[in-house]
Order: structure tokens, then sequence, then C-alpha cells
């Protein structure tokens, strides 16, 4: 049973426009919420993260807004560009532990 | 340059074989991770160690051993019992605790294959 979704296998979005990625999750208790990007045969790299304590979080185009009530975390980045196209995992943790549960990815591609 | 390093990139198992993936991190975290990625599937978590000479399993530890003797290195042993090992296995550390505890850092990867 998946704890962590990403329903969108893949999103594309002209650049320029904004691009949201999405990510629900189960479980009340998870209360750290990552995102990373994965490029092709690289390992994933930390982008931005909130706590559950908060709702917005903003890193320059990056913004990660999380509705606790609905568990349902989503990533914007706006204006998009061609070299944000990559994979884009979300990753949710309860503080204390070590274990991360990642969801399936979304393939992000900006067109040009 | 303070990163993650694992070796080899590419890897291939030979029947009833086993393999070790190596790690190295210099920096300085307490916490070390192992996940595997098949297609189309997101991380999953093989094994994790909080500290040296400690280590927990995760949810698909089955066919893999590791262990955990130094602070900066946590190979993973891909065993002969762990029948599907093809697959992207991907190392990564935390700082485990403090503001920045969360982050996991991620090496490149080894791709290993059956021959």
């Amino acid at each position: 049973d998946q704890q962590v979704k990403q329903n969108s296998p893949s999103l594309s979005v002209q650049e320029g426009r904004i691009s949201i990625l999405n990510c629900d999750y189960t479980n009340s208790m998870f209360d750290y919420f990552l995102w990373y990007k994965k490029y092709p045969a690289e390992g994933p790299t930390f982008l931005i993260s909130i706590s559950s304590i908060k709702d917005k979080n903003e890193d320059g185009r990056f913004t990660v807004f999380l509705n606790k009530s609905a568990k349902h975390l989503s990533l914007h980045i706006v204006p998009s560009q061609p070299g944000d196209s990559a994979v884009y995992f979300c990753a949710v943790l309860t503080s204390g532990t070590y274990k991360y549960i990642f969801g399936t990815g979304t393939r992000l591609k900006v067109l040009a | 340059d303070g990163g993650i390093t694992q070796s080899p990139k590419y890897l291939f198992r030979k029947e009833g074989q086993n393999v070790t993936l190596s790690c190295e991190q210099n920096l300085n975290h307490d916490a070390m991770y192992w996940y595997r990625q098949d297609p189309g599937q997101g991380l999953r978590l093989i094994y994790y160690s909080q500290i040296v000479n400690d280590f927990q399993k995760g949810d698909i530890a089955e066919g893999y051993s590791v262990s955990r003797e130094k602070k900066e290195s946590f190979p993973l042993t891909v065993t002969s019992a762990q029948k599907n090992p093809t697959a992207f296995y991907l190392c990564a550390s935390s700082m485990g605790w403090g503001a920045r505890a969360n982050i996991q850092y991620f090496g490149a990867g080894t791709r290993l294959s059956v021959l």
C-alpha cells in the first residue's frame, strides 16, 4: 500500500509558465516533507523542504505548499526553465526516525 | 569538495555471485542509507545506519547485507539470495541532528545488472 503517491507520471510545461507537481500522503504522523530533483543516471539532489508547522516555504523560483488537512503537498516552479526538465520526487519523514518514504516521481519536461 | 562517492558506476553480477557496492562520504554525516530504484518506481529503502557499528533493515533488506565500521563508509553487499538484483542503487547520507538533519545527500548511483 503506497503511503506516498505522485499521481502524475509526467508533465509538460512551456518555458516561462508555472509547473505544479503534486504529492499525496496517507499518514498524519509524517511531519517533514522534501522535494528532490533527479537527472538520468544521477543521484537525486535536494530542492526544498517544509515542516508540518508551516504551510508554505519559498526558495527562489521554487515554492512548496503543504495542506495538512488534505494530506497534500505541491511544488510550484515559476518561471519554468528548460534546465528544470528532470524527474521530481517527493519524500516524507516522521521526525526522529530515519525512514524516508519516496513517491514514484513525476517527469517534468519544460518546452522551449 | 565534500560529497558522497559511489563506486563502481556500473557493475555486472554473475549467477550465484556476491557483489559489493562502495559508498564513501566526507560530509561528516552520522546517518547513511541505501536505496534501490527500479524503472517507474520510487526509491525503496534497503538498509540505513544512524551511527557507526549500528544499522537497521529497511523495507526490502532480504538478499542484502551492510556494514558500518567507519563513519565515512557504508558498503552494500548484494548476495546470491537476492534473486532480482538488477536495479539502480543509491547511497545517501544525512547529518542526523541539527537544523538540516532531515536533508539527505545522494551519491551518483551504481547500476547493477545480472549477466
